[in-house]
């Protein structure tokens, strides 16, 4: 599975957009962008995924470049249960063993 | 719907002890992953369980072992426990078609596990 770049830390302020970058340029065609967020010491949270096109659903939205070398995730109302790590992982979706891989993620930090 | 649930919620064992972690996946889902998460690490995948075989394995000795039950529920064992394996063991389940197709993957609540 291709790697991901994040940066490490970010802060946004309660009731603004969060924009959570990554990069992802080796990315196959074949490879789903997806993202997950973890809160302190809870299992990891599936909030989106997409191929090619944007998505979007109650969570947040999902932009991916038109190359596909990276993306953007927003969270269009930031509120202070939003304060966790996000994680932008890539994975094929018919791969052998289906793990998983994930990097250091982005500690967001939603500020009152 | 019921999601992924995990048992015990915490777990204090001595270092060479033997321990079972418990993990039911969200219904409709017959794949089960399980991770570990070291602290202030992301989570490394350790193995998946499809159709109660083992079905890909990270990069973990064998004495990570694990089951799938019939009902789709899972066990993750660890023998000749070290101090290294104090983490946060999270499983997560998901649906894996006939065609192959593999669906996302939900987690669950995690297990903290310390060793003496």
């Amino acid at each position: 599975d291709a790697k991901t770049t994040q940066p490490t830390s970010m802060d946004c302020a309660e009731g603004r957009a969060a924009n959570l970058p990554c990069n992802h340029s080796t990315i196959s065609g074949n490879e789903y962008v997806y993202w997950y967020r973890q809160i302190h010491s809870q299992g990891p949270q599936y909030i989106i995924h997409g191929l090619k096109n944007n998505e979007t659903n109650e969570m947040a939205s999902l932009i991916i470049t038109e190359d596909r070398k990276s993306s953007t995730l927003i969270l269009p109302h930031a509120t202070l249960r939003d304060t966790a790590v996000y994680y932008c992982i890539v994975r094929v979706g018919n791969n052998a063993g289906n793990m998983l891989t994930f990097g250091g993620g982005t500690r967001l930090m939603v500020k009152p | 719907e019921t999601g992924v649930t995990q048992s015990p919620t915490h777990l204090i064992k001595t270092r060479g002890q033997q321990v079972t972690l418990r993990c039911s996946s969200q219904s409709g889902h017959n794949t089960v992953s399980w991770y570990q998460q070291a602290l202030g690490q992301g989570p490394q995948f350790i193995f998946q369980y499809y159709r109660e075989e083992e079905n890909g394995r990270g990069n973990f000795p064998p004495r990570f072992s694990g089951l799938q039950f019939p009902n789709y529920s899972s066990e993750l064992n660890v023998n000749a426990l070290e101090l290294d394996d104090s983490a946060l063991y999270l499983c997560a389940s998901s649906l894996q078609a006939t065609s192959g197709r593999r669906d996302t993957q939900y987690f669950g609540p995690g297990t903290r596990l310390t060793v003496l």
